[in-house]
């Protein structure tokens, strides 16, 4: 039973690029949530999407935006790159609609460095 | 703005001493998830508490959840040299309609033999 698959593991990116990260669910899975973590700190939750919608969403800007396809897999989008963007990103799936109230299960990250 | 906080932030333990992080909301929690992430790992969800009072116990960790639903701790007896890692609570705090799942600061454990 294959978990949380995150690609690609690093980029390198420069400033106002724009990046696609990709995630596949744990089998079984619905729901998926992206988190920005950077060093030291504690994921910080970005948005979560659940039948193909973006259901809840952190303090993030626009720049940020995803999608979610019917097979339950996700991207992340970043526009305009800004060097704070540099950080370790996190997709976690769950069961059911109320991802929140379900343990989070992390794939391995997306570590994206921008210069 | 609402938060979750963890003290403390770093500590430093000899193998077979015990260990406790806690873990304080600004506001109420439904329920609170506690996440070990290895140094260059992801998180692992480690247990999650739902009831007030809540205790609950894996091997050589004790979570409890306060009477408040506001505070948590993690309790390692005895700890080992693989209990290295960050460990993170996070809970669901409201924002109007939502509510997102928040980590707290973490905290890093070292344990030295």
């Amino acid at each position: 039973d294959a978990g949380v698959t995150q690609s690609p593991t690093h980029l390198i990116k420069t400033r106002g690029q724009q990046v696609t990260l990709r995630c596949s669910p744990k089998s079984g899975h619905d729901t998926v949530s992206w988190y920005q973590q950077a060093l030291g700190q504690g994921p910080q939750f970005i948005f979560q999407y659940y039948e193909e919608e973006e259901r809840q969403r952190g303090n993030f800007p626009d720049r940020f935006s995803g999608h979610q396809y019917p097979n339950y897999s996700s991207e992340l989008n970043v526009n305009a790159l800004l060097l704070g963007d540099s950080a370790l990103y996190l997709c976690a799936s769950s069961p059911g609609p109320s991802g929140l109230a379900y343990e989070q299960y992390f794939g391995p990250g997306t570590r994206l460095t921008v210069t | 703005g609402q938060q979750v906080m963890q003290i403390p932030q770093y500590q430093h333990v000899q193998e077979g001493e015990d260990f406790t992080t806690y873990c304080n909301s600004s506001t109420t929690l439904s329920n609170i998830q506690w996440y070990k992430q290895r140094p260059g790992g992801h998180p692992v969800f480690l247990i999650q508490l739902v009831k007030s009072g809540e205790v609950k116990k894996q091997k050589r960790l004790t979570f409890q959840f306060g009477e408040a639903k506001k505070n948590s701790s993690l309790h390692i007896t005895a700890t080992q040299t693989t209990d290295v890692g960050t460990y993170f609570c996070a809970g669901p705090l409201n924002t109007g309609t939502a509510s997102k799942l928040t980590f707290g600061t973490g905290t890093r454990l070292q344990v030295m033999l």
